[in-house]
């Protein structure tokens, strides 16, 4: 079983669409973040949640709404889609919150907007 | 504020070759680093992390990586790679409160067999 799964692993979506990312663990972990990694592979870590609860928000524009209906989920939903949205989403979990406990990353989902 | 920075932004060395990436990182209280390898179309994985202690630190796949407080240096070093190194490096501070983490730039490391 795969630790940290996101679907879908590809998405191509047009301007202006909303659509969802889902991540899920089976980890049993409590912490969940959503990365963002750009075209030149630059890694900035967007939202965090513990046990459902929101952690960090980092500044990302109000299109971007994380969802957590229970801490082994993190769904990222993203609406008026733009260009500049086009990136690799990585979801990523950890025991608890800190960095102490070490973090299992999913596999990204790649996310084209034409 | 926290940075990293990793000064290497594309790296080709032949097999057999030794390697040592530079990151530097910019922050005053506990340090928390690590190094990340991500091969082409996977997740991150984790190669080491430094928290406290002797800095020398060894990691997987042969790996290591120094802790030079005074330069504020997190070198990853290997002394031959191989052609499945071929990956790309990230340099990352973590915070010890809310775990997030920062990441540097990246290198691309491409190993020629």
């Amino acid at each position: 079983d795969t630790a940290v799964s996101q679907t879908p692993k590809y998405l191509v979506t047009q301007m202006g669409n909303d659509k969802s990312i889902k991540c899920e663990q089976n980890l049993g972990h409590d912490t969940m973040y959503w990365y963002k990694q750009d075209s030149k592979k630059f890694l900035k870590i967007m939202f965090s949640y513990n046990n459902k609860e929101l952690i960090i928000n980092e500044t990302v524009p109000n299109r971007f709404s994380p969802k957590s209906p229970d801490k082994a989920h993190l769904n990222l939903h993203i609406n008026s889609l733009e260009l500049g949205d086009s990136a690799v989403y990585f979801c990523a979990s950890s025991q608890r919150t800190g960095v102490g406990y070490g973090y299992t990353f999913g596999s990204g989902t790649r996310l084209t907007v034409v | 504020a926290q940075s990293v920075s990793q000064h290497n932004h594309h790296v080709i060395l032949s097999e057999a070759a030794s390697l040592e990436l530079g990151c530097n990182y910019s922050y005053g209280g506990t340090v928390n680093l690590f190094w990340y390898v991500q091969y082409p179309g996977q997740h991150l994985q984790l190669l080491l992390k430094y928290f406290s202690g002797d800095p020398l630190v060894k990691g997987i796949k042969g790996f290591e990586a120094e802790f030079i407080k005074s330069k504020f240096s997190f070198n990853l070093r290997k002394p031959s790679v191989q052609w499945s190194d071929t990956a790309e490096y990230f340099c990352a501070h973590g915070s010890s409160n809310t775990g997030k983490l920062i990441f540097g730039q990246g290198t691309t490391l491409q190993v020629k067999p």
